[in-house]
């Protein structure tokens, strides 16, 4: 079984200018969750989708979003990138976490550096 | 929100047991506890999670406190690949994960 892709694996972008990050979950899983990982403030969580749904938000300001597409596939977007924004994104899907706790499975990240 | 106190790192000799502390006194009753790792240049692995008893599976066991204010991460026979940061994460009522900064395990061969 194919794991958790996120593409691209590293990404350079200039302040002030947006990106889009993507995920594909295991095949059957329809949850997606999004972190952001930096070595301050470590692994913080952005938002949660479940069958196109978000259900759940983290502490994030709105220049982050998300949307979840019919195949579960995920997407997220930061408008007008800080140097702050520079950090590992890393998408993780269950068969769905509000159900017994279901475990996340992880991608290994796209790693954002905002210059 | 719980908040968990987890060493900041520890070492272990390849092939010995390794028994990885967390203290969550301010969990609620309902919290599940989860551990995760994660190795350098990789997405978090999840290990394992419980409510009150014992539990194991191929890779740990987690051993609950009656109490339910700690838990213990026991890897029965470390190997080099098994270090990596150690994540112990209680899932609150909004089923969202709380990351602490978890345990760097240092396997010795």
């Amino acid at each position: 079984k194919a794991g958790v892709t996120q593409t691209p694996r590293y990404l350079i972008k200039t302040r002030g200018q947006q990106v889009t990050l993507s995920c594909s979950p295991i095949s059957g899983h329809r949850s997606v969750s999004w972190y952001q990982q930096t070595p301050g403030q470590g692994l913080q969580f952005l938002f949660e989708y479940f069958s196109e749904t978000q259900r759940n938000k983290g502490n994030f300001p709105g220049r982050f979003s998300g949307r979840q597409f019919s195949n579960s596939r995920s997407e997220m977007n930061v408008s007008t990138l800080e140097l702050g924004d520079s950090a590992l994104y890393l998408c993780a899907s269950s068969l769905d976490l509000f159900v017994n706790n279901s475990p996340l499975h992880f991608g290994n990240g796209t790693r954002l550096t905002v210059t | 929100d719980a908040k968990t106190t987890q060493p900041n790192s520890m070492e272990s000799n390849e092939e010995e047991p390794v028994h990885l502390p967390c203290n969550h006194s301010t969990i609620s009753g309902t919290d599940y506890i989860h551990w995760y790792r994660q190795l350098p240049s990789q997405g978090p692995e999840y290990v394992i999670h419980g409510l009150t008893s014992n539990v194991n599976n191929r890779m740990a066991s987690l051993a609950i406190a009656e109490d339910r204010k700690s838990s213990t991460l026991i890897l029965h026979r470390a190997t080099l690949r098994d270090a990596a940061v150690y994540y112990c994460i209680p899932m609150d009522s909004n089923y969202q994960l709380i990351w602490g900064a978890g345990t760097k395990l240092i396997i010795k061969p």
